[in-house]
């Protein structure tokens, strides 16, 4: 089974906000990250947070951190027609490597 | 633009039969990586280049191998493709190893095997 899961859709209206979860094993994690791949595109990096952080904000934005049950969220607020692509959560588990989830499709809603 | 550059796109191969994919970056970057990812699934690291030093994933078959003749340049054999390695391939790259480095992706490169 996969080490880090994430739920695999998410419809939301536009304006709304997102909220994608993501539950990861390897306590020792120094980074987690969020990237967002595009249609025809490659994963982007979108944000990361070091594991000493709660909370982390960067404009629209917001990764929280729950060291203790594992878990991340990225929050998106008032998403965008432009914000519908798949989000992959990721832990750094070695100095290069790291460990995806399968990704969660967000579909933007008129 | 800086890039990583992933050709071709889409690549229909025979059973059994040799492919080689080609990944190319313009941001002369010392680490190099092959992912795979299959439908709905996570991408996962296939092995990676440190410079000239190739490091090896230990659940990579030896189906796989790869090849970096420069910092620009790293290419993916597969050597006889069976079914089960129809998949995204994925290639990136990184300033340096080290988490806070961050993993560039090209757009990869679609397998199908026939």
């Amino acid at each position: 089974g996969e080490d880090v899961e994430q739920s695999l859709f998410l419809s939301v209206r536009e304006g709304d906000s997102s909220v994608i979860n993501c539950t990861y094993t390897d306590s020792s994690s120094t980074y987690l990250y969020w990237y967002k791949q595009e249609p025809g595109a490659g994963l982007q990096l979108l944000t990361y947070i070091f594991s000493n952080m709660d909370m982390k904000q960067d404009q629209r934005l917001t990764v929280l951190l729950n060291k203790k049950d594992k878990h991340l969220s990225l929050r998106i607020a008032d998403t965008q027609t432009g914000d519908s692509a798949i989000y992959f959560c990721a832990e750094s588990i070695s100095d290069y490597k790291l460990s995806f989830g399968a990704g969660t499709t967000v579909t933007v809603r008129a | 633009d800086a890039m990583v550059i992933q050709n071709p796109r889409y690549q229909v191969t025979q059973f059994g039969k040799p492919v080689t994919l080609s990944c190319s970056q313009t941001l002369n970057h010392n680490v190099m990586y092959w992912y795979q990812q299959k439908s709905s699934q996570a991408p996962k690291l296939l092995f990676h280049y440190y410079d000239k030093d190739f490091n090896n994933e230990a659940d990579t078959p030896d189906n796989f191998q790869s090849r970096r003749p420069n910092t620009s340049f790293c290419f993916l054999d597969i050597r006889s493709p069976g079914l089960g390695d129809a998949a995204m391939y994925l290639c990136a790259t990184s300033r340096d190893r080290g988490p806070y480095n961050e993993q560039f992706f090209g757009p990869g490169t679609r397998l199908t095997v026939l």
